[in-house]
């Protein structure tokens, strides 16, 4: 199994400009995790999923950040604008079963920097 | 509130010898309990859980951690460090809100093994 894939693995980006972070998680995982992580506010849950339907958006920080998970195998976390605060790591994670006995596997990782 | 706390932001440790991360967790019910380790630019990736069972659980890379309920803590231990554990390690606790389950994480605790 490749994992949980995110991508890009970088973005550089302009205030007000659109980014979109994608994520595909393990199959057969039917909980998907959105984290930021910065140095300022460690980690921080923005949303999540169970088989494909959002539970807790409490972290999303602003309409500016929406997420979307059309299917059991693709997220999208989408900034629109964007502004240079947003610039963090951004994590997908994803797990089996909703009581979480095995933990997250997580991605890679976003880095993305809003200029 | 649910939480877990990591009360060292950093931990230095002579290459050889044991090493001990703290996590104290706070929760209703039986605490789901797990620990993560991030190397730089890497995800968060699995060591260990407790969920039931024996208070002395074992991990990955030669970590365990001791279950302490009348202690609320769950520390991380390693009986000879090497240079290579050098990281970031998170606590983390499964809580219960909206609707689901989701793991709440510490502020992390960077180990640092010198030789």
């Amino acid at each position: 199994d490749a994992g949980v894939i995110q991508s890009p693995r970088h973005e550089v980006t302009e205030m007000g400009q659109e980014v979109t972070l994608r994520c595909k998680p393990i199959s057969g995982h039917n909980s998907l995790f959105w984290y930021r992580q910065t140095m300022m506010r460690g980690l921080e849950l923005l949303i999540y999923f169970n088989n494909n339907v959002p539970i807790d958006d409490s972290g999303m920080p602003e309409d500016r950040f929406s997420a979307k998970m059309p299917n059991a195998s693709f997220s999208t976390l989408k900034i629109q604008p964007s502004e240079p605060r947003d610039s963090a790591v951004y994590f997908c994670a994803s797990s089996f079963g909703q009581l979480l006995n095995y933990g997250y596997t997580f991605g890679s990782g976003t880095r993305l920097t809003v200029v | 509130a649910q939480s877990v706390a990591q009360p060292e932001d950093q931990v230095n440790v002579a290459e050889g010898n044991p090493l001990t991360v703290k996590c104290t967790y706070s929760v209703s019910g039986n605490p789901y309990l797990f620990w993560y380790v991030q190397y730089p630019n890497r995800g968060l990736q699995f060591l260990l859980k407790y969920i039931t069972g024996d208070n002395l659980v074992k991990g990955s890379y030669g970590f365990e951690a001791e279950f302490n309920k009348s202690q609320t803590s769950f520390h991380l231990k390693k009986p000879s460090a090497l240079v290579s554990d050098s990281a970031l390690y998170f606590c983390a606790v499964r809580v219960f809100t909206g609707g689901g389950n989701k793991l709440t994480f510490g502020t992390g605790t960077q180990l640092k093994v010198e030789l």
